[in-house]
């Protein structure tokens, strides 16, 4: 069956330019997760989605990083006023619950370049 | 504040033997632990993962061993092969149903012929 996609795959933006990058979950999966990595580091979380219902935006590193669900399927991760700290691979991730034992998996990511 | 630690960033193996890959964490909540494997380009892949009930865990030739009192886990790979050249990431998560995932800064295998 279908992963995890993610589209653009690549993104190359001016600072100060707003993007969006979008993320479509495996087919049923109730949870999703964005997450950022930087160069050299392990991935980052920025918020999670049970259904339509954002439940934890606590990594969301601005005001400028705006996330939403409206359907509980798809998921559009924005972020308003780029800057070059914001150039990395921003992953999503669907479980088909949130319960501990649950496999997070992740989708191949899209790669942001702010110049 | 690293919650979970990989202190090795890279690691050599020939083909054939054991590779050990270590990851620290110091979040007593944490009870849940995972491994993933990643390729260039890739998303990262769920391999293998351990609840902190158990001490291992095994999975063909993937094995987890948990440490709960030194806050040490552990992976083996054995034999290794050619096709396990990855970046292995170290993920844990809290207790009860949390959400996020705590990463490592992964280590970077090679498995060389």
């Amino acid at each position: 069956g279908a992963g995890v996609s993610q589209s653009p795959r690549y993104k190359v933006a001016k600072r100060g330019q707003d993007v969006a990058l979008r993320c479509d979950p495996i087919s049923g999966h109730v949870s999703l997760f964005w997450y950022q990595q930087a160069l050299g580091q392990g991935p980052e979380f920025l918020t999670y989605f049970q259904n339509e219902a954002q439940l934890d935006k606590s990594g969301l590193p601005s005001d400028r990083f705006f996330a939403e669900r409206p359907e509980g399927s798809v998921s559009t991760l924005k972020i308003q006023r780029t800057q070059q700290e914001d150039s990395a691979v921003y992953l999503c991730a669907s479980s088909l619950a949130n319960r501990v034992g649950e496999t997070q998996y992740f989708g191949p990511g899209t790669r942001l370049l702010v110049l | 504040d690293q919650q979970v630690k990989q202190n090795s960033p890279s690691l050599s193996v020939q083909e054939g033997r054991i590779s050990i890959l270590n990851c620290d964490y110091t979040n007593s909540m944490f009870d849940y632990f995972l491994w993933y494997k990643k390729y260039p380009a890739e998303g990262p892949t769920f391999l293998i993962s351990i609840s902190s009930i158990k001490d291992k865990n095994e999975d063909g030739r993937f094995t987890v061993f948990l440490n709960k009192s030194a806050k040490h886990l552990s992976l083996h790979i054995v034999p290794s092969q050619p096709g396990d050249s990855a970046v292995y990431f170290c993920a844990a998560k809290g207790t009860g149903t949390a959400s996020k995932l705590t990463f490592g800064t992964g280590t970077r295998l090679q498995v060389t012929l």
